[in-house]
């Protein structure tokens, strides 16, 4: 149980283009989904968090208009990156939980490569 | 915040127990998780710990924490090539989950 899905695995787009990420969990209702960026040999840096219905709350220094997110129902949210660039290059994973008292569970990530 | 601090890298042998050591900061954590990271794919729950419990234990994984020192610990009992990843613990309430810098477990065969 507790799988998370996200979709595609890797990506490779031009300068400028606009890439939007899945999340969905498959097997429960995911009231909240979080957004991490990973970049190599680091720790996840929490990017926003959104619960289903509600405007995504984004960390400090991450960029709204640059990284929207919607979580339209409870087992869905996408990331979308606007007019990316080489520096947006990185490993994003969503996790998602269905309870406030329970852990989140992780999609397998999304490697965008902005060239 | 939480900070959450790990060492970088442990390195045994096929067979051997391997010990993964974690310490944080915020002593109102209500949870604590370990999470396995292998090449190129997301993380993997491993096991968590309620704050209010000292030990829990899965098969050949062991958590120990200690709370008076805040010290948090996975025991990987007779460990095999497959346990090869990096390990995060993290720790928080139930807004807002801080993770370590992770520990990158080499199996040597």
């Amino acid at each position: 149980g507790a799988v998370v899905s996200q979709h595609p695995s890797w990506v490779i787009c031009k300068s400028g283009t606009s890439v939007k990420i899945e999340c969905r969990s498959l097997d429960f209702q995911a009231t909240t989904m979080f957004w991490y960026r990973q970049f190599p040999k680091q720790s996840l840096m929490l990017m926003a968090t959104s619960n289903e219905g509600s405007k995504a709350t984004y960390e400090q220094g991450v960029e709204k208009d640059k990284f929207l997110i919607n979580h339209a129902s409870l087992t869905l949210s996408t990331l979308t990156v606007t007019s990316a660039h080489p520096e947006d290059s990185s490993f994003y994973i969503c996790s998602a939980r269905d309870q406030v008292n329970q852990p989140q569970h992780f999609g397998d990530g999304t490697r965008l490569s902005i060239l | 915040g939480e900070d959450v601090e790990q060492s970088l890298f442990l390195s045994v042998r096929e067979g051997d127990s391997s010990v993964i050591n974690c310490t944080y900061t915020d002593s109102s954590s209500t949870y604590l998780y370990w999470y396995k990271q292998e090449p190129g794919a997301g993380l993997q729950l491993l096991t968590y710990i309620f704050s209010n419990m000292d030990m829990k234990q899965d098969q050949r994984l062991t958590v120990l924490l200690n709370k008076k020192d805040k010290h948090l610990s996975l025991r990987i009992a007779d460990t095999q090539t497959g346990d090869s990843a990096i390990y995060f613990c993290s720790g928080g309430g139930y807004q807002k989950v801080t993770f370590g810098t992770g520990t990158k477990l080499q199996v040597i065969p």
